[in-house]
């Protein structure tokens, strides 16, 4: 089955970046990966997702190892506004799913 | 444009009861997916639709159904309440269906069963 796997919690300082990782060993070759963050009290919110190059957008990058069976969040210059839980997911292309991992929480430190 | 309306946000009901919850997708949006979120389980998915079609179903009881509206407004209804039904029940939207697009969420449905 696919699935993704990260860690429980992570912490970091404000200003720094940080890099959030994640194992999907199952993943196909076609099949997504996606990072959702939720922040308390709010339902999940889009943040980045690639296939196989990386990518970069307003809010993070996204380094999608060679073999696709690892991927890596980047939030260049953390805030205290990024404390949340990030997952990583799976959307598979047999049939569309997105399959959610357990999600790291992230703490900022000022 | 509006993001994701769910309403309503919170409900508390009995066991034995039915319960239905609404979604109003983003304008366009075509999508409608369907998720529960507990603590010990995370987020689950229930069901898809895309263009009034269920297209893809989790793995959840018959007690859960939704349907979606030519609008693209959906509803999911969990019939017969059991006190593991508690969640908080998510619905997000997205332009089209496949796995290269993103998905918007709204604020979702606390549901409290006692």
């Amino acid at each position: 089955d696919a699935k993704t796997t990260q860690p429980n919690s992570m912490e970091s300082n404000e200003e720094e970046p940080v890099h959030l990782p994640c194992n999907h060993s199952t993943i196909s070759g076609t099949d997504y990966i996606h990072w959702y963050r939720q922040l308390p009290s709010q339902g999940p919110e889009y943040v980045i997702h690639g296939l196989t190059s990386n990518v970069n957008n307003r809010m993070a990058s996204l380094a999608i190892a060679e073999d696709r069976k690892s991927s890596t969040l980047i939030l260049h210059r953390a805030t205290l506004r990024d404390a949340a839980v990030y997952y990583c997911i799976l959307g598979l292309d047999s049939n569309y799913q997105l399959i959610w991992g357990a999600g790291t929480k992230l703490i900022i430190k000022p | 444009k509006a993001g994701v309306t769910q309403t309503p946000r919170y409900l508390i009901k009995t066991r034995g009861q039915q319960v239905t919850l609404s979604c109003s997708p983003i304008s366009g949006h075509r999508s409608v997916s369907w998720y529960q979120q507990t603590p010990g389980q995370g987020l689950q998915f229930l069901f898809e639709y895309f263009s009034e079609t269920q297209r893809n179903k989790g793995n959840f009881p018959g007690r859960f159904s939704g349907r979606q509206f030519s609008n693209s407004r959906s509803e999911m209804n969990v019939s017969t309440l059991e006190l593991g039904d508690s969640a908080l029940y998510l619905c997000a939207s997205s332009p089209n269906v496949g796995a290269s697009y993103e998905q918007y969420f709204g604020p979702g449905t606390r549901l409290t069963v006692t």
